[in-house]
């Protein structure tokens, strides 16, 4: 059974930093690919950042780019997100999620129970 | 990016009643939409794949249908532990992917 479970979330002050973890377990960690996705208190999914199955690819959402770092640990089974700089706006349950496929059919198939961001004075 | 619209924003019915919910595109996604149920609290979970497909283990009573822009999920007959809120996601353009605003189905 596939088990995704993110830890690292609290209260932070704007312009400081967090570094979100997500420790997979039933699952062969090394060969999924795997996002980050948030989710402001009220409102809907926001995709933030992707990681490849090596870590050697990368891709990020505008409003976060150039102030988060997605990385993995395949040995450890566990994927991060560093956030820095860290806005009013970036608070939000952040998820953990697989990026399954069927084919060329992607799909966000298993996802982890949230951990939230709270940014703010 | 893609801009995924989901109408209505919410929408209130009873047990037992068909429901349609529509997702449109800004351009063409083929037919790369997903769609997934979120309870308060809880994460969303994935219900259908390119634009059809039933994920493993999730009732009959949800269909999805659509091509290119425009897309419906519906649910044949309500039943309680459907109310939640549902959205749409394009995977067209992966991974930045995008979602639809979320449509919240609630109790008449």
């Amino acid at each position: 059974q596939v088990q995704l479970v993110e830890s690292g979330g609290g209260l932070v002050k704007p312009g400081g930093s967090l570094r979100l973890s997500c420790a997979a377990s039933g699952v062969s960690f090394s060969e999924n690919y795997m996002s980050w996705i948030r989710q402001a208190p009220g409102k809907g999914l926001e995709w933030v950042a992707y990681i490849s199955s090596s870590g050697t690819t990368t891709y990020y959402a505008d409003s976060v780019k150039g102030r988060f770092t997605v990385s993995r640990d395949n040995a450890k089974n566990s994927l991060y997100l560093q956030m820095n700089s860290l806005r009013a706006e970036d608070t939000a349950v952040y998820y953990c999620a697989r990026d399954g496929n069927y084919g060329d059919l992607y799909y966000f198939d298993y996802w982890g129970q949230g951990t939230l961001v709270t940014v703010s004075s | 990016d893609i801009q995924m619209t989901q109408s209505p924003s919410s929408l209130s019915a009873s047990v037992g009643d068909r429901v349609t919910i529509t997702c449109r595109a800004s351009q063409s996604i083929i037919s790369y939409l997903n769609w997934y149920q979120q309870k308060p609290g809880k994460a969303p979970k994935l219900l259908i794949y390119g634009t059809s497909t039933l994920q493993s283990g999730v009732p009959s009573r949800f269909s999805g249908s659509g091509s290119g822009t425009d897309f419906t999920l519906t649910i044949s007959s309500l039943q309680p532990e459907d109310f939640a809120t549902y959205y749409c996601q394009q995977s067209d353009i992966t991974p930045r992917v995008t979602f639809g605003q979320g449509t919240k189905l609630e109790i008449k």
